[in-house]
């Protein structure tokens, strides 16, 4: 089946930094990619759907500025969490619609 | 748009029983209901899917039914073991595939 990998896993930042996490569609060409925050017990929630070679659309209530979405070509989206703050330590994860990356754990000190 | 709800939250089986897990959705439009298994601090992970045109679908000890009319869908595990314990949780979309998700039941399988 399709794989996602996303990377890094696990990454702590001071706060003001920003965060770059990427997911490469490894054996096929994703002109879509869906990215999600977790809060710990609960559901996923969607933040923005990217799309090759055009704007990310965000969903209600996410900051464009803040979560800056690049989906250059059809195997690399990257999601940057720009001047992180401790409120955005979360686990991010994206997804194809069907296949999941492993997440992200980000811890903003 | 459409909205999920999941019931319950959670679910203490013995194990060896069954478990079921219950979402019902608004939209009549959505045609594809998957449902996810997520280990702690893990991704989900695909364990079952059912497309609209279908009512049942069986592998192994998992099975998912699909009722259109009053717009339910739910999971059966058998047999539970402990390796079933998990967070799971049900989506549904339109061919677009965006999932929207229920929110979630915690399964704990009791030795």
């Amino acid at each position: 089946g399709a794989v996602v990998s996303q990377h890094p896993s696990r990454v702590i930042c001071k706060s003001g930094t920003s965060v770059k996490i990427e997911c490469r569609s490894l054996d096929f060409q994703a002109t879509t990619m869906f990215w999600y925050r977790q809060f710990p017990k609960k559901s996923l929630m969607l933040m923005a759907t990217s799309n090759e070679g055009s704007k990310a659309t965000y969903e209600q209530g996410v900051e464009k500025d803040k979560f800056l979405i690049n989906h250059a070509s059809l195997t690399l989206s990257t999601l940057t969490v720009t001047s992180a703050h401790p409120e955005d330590s979360s686990f991010y994860i994206c997804s194809d619609g069907y296949t999941f990356g492993s997440g992200t754990r980000l811890t903003v000190v | 748009g459409e909205n999920v709800e999941q019931h319950p939250s959670t679910l203490s089986v013995q194990e060896g029983d069954s478990a079921v897990i219950k979402c019902t959705y608004s939209d009549s439009a959505s045609n594809y209901f998957p449902w996810y298994k997520q280990e702690l601090g893990k991704r989900p992970q695909l364990i079952i899917d059912i497309r609209s045109n279908v009512g049942e679908k069986k592998d192994q000890r998992i099975a998912v039914t699909l009722n259109k009319t009053a717009k339910h869908f739910s999971l059966h595990i058998t047999e539970t073991q402990p390796e079933d314990s998990a967070v799971y949780f049900c989506a549904a979309s339109e061919s677009n595939y965006q999932l929207i998700w229920g929110a979630g039941t915690k399964l704990i399988i009791k030795p």
